[in-house]
C-alpha cells in the first residue's frame, strides 16, 4: 500500500491563480481530511468528508473548495489564491469505526506571491 | 480559538534525559487524546494514544498521563534518544463531524548527544 499520497510536494502560486491539490489513498478509508499547517500554529482543520459524495466545512474553509466522487480521491482546491493560504497542506484519512488513527500524507508546500 | 494549549514551544533535552510536553484542554465532551510525532519535511505520524478513563500508558519509552478532573495531558519520553528529535502534536477528539481532531500548536523536541 501506498497509503496517503499528494501531489504536488511543492508549488508557488501567482496571487490571484488557480489550483488543485491532489490526494488519493489506497486503503479504502471512508474519512478524509484536509488540514493545513502553520508555523507555531499546528495543523487546522479545512474540510472533511465522510465518504463519496459528503463532504463539510473544517475550521477554516474559507478560500477552498472540495470534492469527493470517489472514496480514494479528495481533491482540495484554491480558487484565487492570496499571501495568506502560504502553507503546508496535509492530507488525511482513516477508517471507519474505532480505529481512530488518522494516516497523513507527505504534505504539499505552497507558497503564494 | 485554540482548543487544545500545548506547551512548551521548543524543548532542548540531553540524551538519555526526559522529555515532558504538556497539554490542556476545556471541551469535556473530548473522548481520545492521540500525540503525533513529525519529522522535518513529513507528515505527522501516530506516537501513542489514551482515552479518558485512563490515567496513563505507556508503549516503550513514551508514556501519556492523563489528568481528566484537571483536563490535562502529557507526554513523557523516557531516555531522550537524539532520533527522537521532532515536532510533537497532542490533539483531542471531537464527537461532530468525522470525529475531527483539534491539534495543539506542537512542540519542537531537539536531543543533544
Amino acid at each position: 500500500n501506498a497509503g496517503v499520497t499528494q501531489t504536488p510536494k511543492f508549488r508557488i502560486l501567482k496571487i490571484g491563480q488557480s489550483m488543485t491539490l491532489q490526494c488519493t489513498q489506497d486503503m479504502n478509508h471512508n474519512y478524509m481530511y484536509w488540514y493545513r499547517q502553520d508555523p507555531g500554529m499546528g495543523l487546522k482543520l479545512i474540510y472533511y468528508s465522510v465518504g463519496a459524495g459528503i463532504t463539510d466545512k473544517g475550521e477554516v474553509p474559507n478560500g477552498y473548495n472540495v470534492s469527493r466522487s470517489t472514496t480514494e480521491d479528495f481533491p482540495l482546491r484554491l480558487e484565487l489564491a492570496a499571501p495568506s493560504q502560504t502553507s503546508v497542506y496535509f492530507c488525511a484519512s482513516r477508517r471507519q469505526g474505532w480505529d481512530h488513527e488518522q494516516y497523513f500524507g507527505p504534505g504539499t508546500r505552497l507558497t503564494v506571491t | 480559538q485554540q482548543q487544545v494549549k500545548q506547551s512548551p514551544q521548543s524543548l532542548i533535552v540531553q540524551k538519555g534525559g526526559i522529555s515532558i510536553i504538556n497539554c490542556a484542554y476545556e471541551n469535556t465532551a473530548f473522548d481520545y487524546f492521540p500525540w503525533y510525532q513529525q519529522f522535518p519535511g513529513k507528515g505527522p505520524a501516530l506516537l501513542i494514544a489514551i482515552r479518558p478513563d485512563v490515567s496513563e500508558k505507556k508503549e516503550g519509552r513514551f508514556t501519556i498521563s492523563f489528568n481528566k478532573s484537571a483536563k490535562q495531558f502529557s507526554l513523557h519520553i523516557m531516555d531522550s534518544q537524539p532520533g527522537d528529535s521532532a515536532t510533537y502534536f497532542c490533539a483531542a477528539r471531537g464527537q461532530t463531524g468525522a470525529n475531527n481532531l483539534f491539534f495543539g500548536t506542537g512542540t519542537r523536541l531537539t536531543v543533544i548527544p
